[in-house]
């Protein structure tokens, strides 16, 4: 299994649709997780963390499940500035800084 | 602005020259990151600092590479002899705890 691996998408829906994102990783140490949001030719920013089973901001959830060392990534009621690149990123485990990104997983609304 | 920056924002050398990019974290991070990003891929770690001190370095990191951050502040990351698979776009980004802050980044192509 690769470290990290996204579907790359593209993924073309229409507004107000809900839209699932999926991830795997390998490192089975690894306690926190993320993801991050690019829009095409800016920097990643942070959109969510998961620390424990899940985390929910208005219409995004983020869930994660250690014995299947998957997390997802749930968009409600998609709007056109959802349209981006979703970037699932993995610290290796305690200890470590380095961040490892999947390929992320583009995302276009369209209206 | 407060956030990170990184100059310059776009270089273009020909194969076999040396290039310098610098990244200005944060000011009260005391971690810094340098990524390097090519099309349809996620970033991937290249470096990172805890103040002064460089603490991991990626195998991607070659000899022709070397990066430094003298005073606890701002680091740059130098490429001798560059090749055209050098050309990516180089990320930079700091934190204070576990969230990564990414600058703009620095877009080298080489010829």
């Amino acid at each position: 299994r690769k470290e990290v691996e996204q579907d790359p998408g593209p993924f073309n829906v229409p507004e107000g649709a809900t839209v699932a994102f999926n991830c795997t990783y390998s490192n089975s140490a690894s306690q926190s997780f993320f993801w991050y949001r690019q829009d095409c030719r800016k920097e990643p920013k942070l959109l969510m963390s998961v620390y424990s089973s899940g985390n929910e901001d208005g219409r995004f959830t983020a869930q994660l499940n250690r014995a299947s060392q998957y997390i997802s990534l749930l968009i409600r009621d998609s709007k056109l500035s959802d349209s981006a690149t979703y970037l699932c990123v993995v610290p290796p485990g305690a200890g470590s800084y380095q961040l490892t990104f999947g390929k992320g997983t583009k995302l276009s609304v369209i209206p | 602005d407060t956030g990170v920056s990184q100059n310059p924002r776009h270089k273009i050398t020909k194969r076999g020259q040396n290039v310098t990019f610098r990244c200005d974290p944060i000011s009260e991070h005391n971690r810094l990151y340098w990524y390097r990003q090519t099309l349809g891929q996620g970033p991937e770690f290249l470096t990172y600092f805890q103040n002064e001190a460089q603490l991991e370095k990626s195998r991607l990191l070659s000899d022709r590479f070397s990066a430094e951050r003298p005073k606890g502040s701002f680091s740059t990351l130098e490429i001798q002899r560059t090749e055209q698979g050098d050309s990516a776009m180089y990320l930079c980004a700091s934190s204070q705890s576990v969230e990564q802050f990414f600058g703009p980044g620095t877009r080298l192509t080489v010829l």
